[in-house]
Parts: C-alpha cells; structure tokens; sequence
C-alpha cells in the first residue's frame, strides 16, 4: 500500500522557519516525482514545489522561491520542506503528492503550518 | 496558465448530470488533471491525461477536451460525490489548480 505520512507543522511566529518531512513507504521513492501542495484554511489548493527522482532539478512556485528549499533523502524514503521566513500567507495545510508529468496520484493527510504571533 | 472552472458553486440532485467547466489561458494540449476532494481528506485522482479514468474511480465520471477547454461530466450524480472537485494543469510550470467546484446537495 502506498502511504505518504507528513509530520513537522505546527504553529511558528512571522518570520520563523520549519521544516516539514514526508515518509514514504510501498512504492519505490528514488523512480518518482515528488510534490508538495498547500491549501489554505477555506481555499484552494496551491502547487508549491517538486522534486525530480535524484533531486537535481526542482521547481517552486514564485511566492516561495528563495524562503523555501525542497529536498529529499532516497535512503530514508523521506522528502522535506525546509521553510524560511515565514509568513501569514503561508499558513495551510501541507500536503505532499507522488506525481510527474501526468498526474498527482498519491497524496498524504496533510500537516497543518500556522504561522501567526 | 491561469485555470478558470465554472460553475464555483452547484446545487444538484441525486440522480442528476452534472458538468463542471475548466478553461485554461493558454493551450496545455491534453495536461489536465481531476480531483475530488472531500472536508478534511486530502485530494483524490479521479482522471488525468483530461479523459483517462483512474483505476478504481466509478465510470460515471468522465473527462474530455483539449487545447483550452475541459470538462469534468458526472453521469448521475450519487450521495458520495457531493465534495469539490479541482483542475490542475501539468504542461508548464509552475503547475497550476483551478479554483475548484463545490457540489451540494439541493
């Protein structure tokens, strides 16, 4: 069975940082794609980065280019969100999301980050 | 590419057809993705490629188009399917969603 997990949310201060993980297991992580998708309270979703299999290419949408970093550790499995000066606006629920080029088809549960003083 | 779906708000009954319009700003060919999304539950495949059915998903759910236009088609609506249901583009970075489609019970 295929099973994303996030873990790391939480409530941090304007300008603070944290970083998200998302474990992986019952699929081969090193041959896929790899995203992370947010949605704030209410709204809709919003694309923020992916991840290619070796992590040497990776994308981000332009809100979060240069506050976030996305990363991944094919021996642990794992994928991460290094997020840096944090704003109101990126309060959501994170989401990460197996997935290239044609599809997103598997997702975790999400892990909600609030960033509020 | 900005994704556009209309209606944002439907009202409908069980039993009833029920389509769901996604017009992108430029041309993404066949890139266009589905998704139900319940309260509280992460996003669920439902087609991709804009007309191949995932595995597992009821064939009362259909998708067609290309190019700009899309259309997301339930054949008769049932009590599971009232959640919303989002668009996504896959042909250009960044990657895009639509604003989603709310399906109620009337």
């Amino acid at each position: 069975e295929v099973l994303l997990v996030e873990s790391g949310g939480g409530l941090v201060q304007p300008g603070g940082s944290l970083r998200l993980s998302c474990a992986a297991s019952g699929f081969t992580f090193s041959s896929y794609w790899i995203n992370w998708v947010r949605q704030a309270p209410g709204k809709g979703l919003e694309w923020v980065a992916n991840i290619n299999q070796d992590g040497s290419i990776k994308y981000y949408v332009d809100s979060v280019k240069g506050r976030f970093t996305i990363s991944r550790d094919n021996a642990k499995n794992s994928l991460y969100l290094q997020m840096n000066s944090l704003r109101a606006e990126d309060t959501a629920v994170y989401y990460c999301a197996r997935g290239g080029s044609y599809n997103f088809d598997f997702w975790g549960q999400g892990t909600l980050v609030t960033v509020s003083s | 590419i900005q994704l556009t779906q209309s209606p944002s708000f439907l009202s409908a009954s069980v039993g009833d057809r029920v389509t769901i319009s996604c017009r992108a700003s430029q041309g993404i060919s066949n890139y266009l993705v589905w998704y139900q999304q319940k309260p509280g539950k992460a996003p669920k495949l439902l087609i991709y490629a804009a007309s191949t059915l995932q595995s597992g998903v009821p064939s009362r759910f259909s998708g067609s188009g290309s190019g700009t236009e899309f259309t997301l088609t339930i054949s008769s609506l049932q009590p599971e399917d009232f959640a919303t249901y989002y668009c996504q583009q896959l042909n250009s970075y960044p990657l895009t969603f639509g604003g989603g489609t709310k399906v109620e019970i009337k």
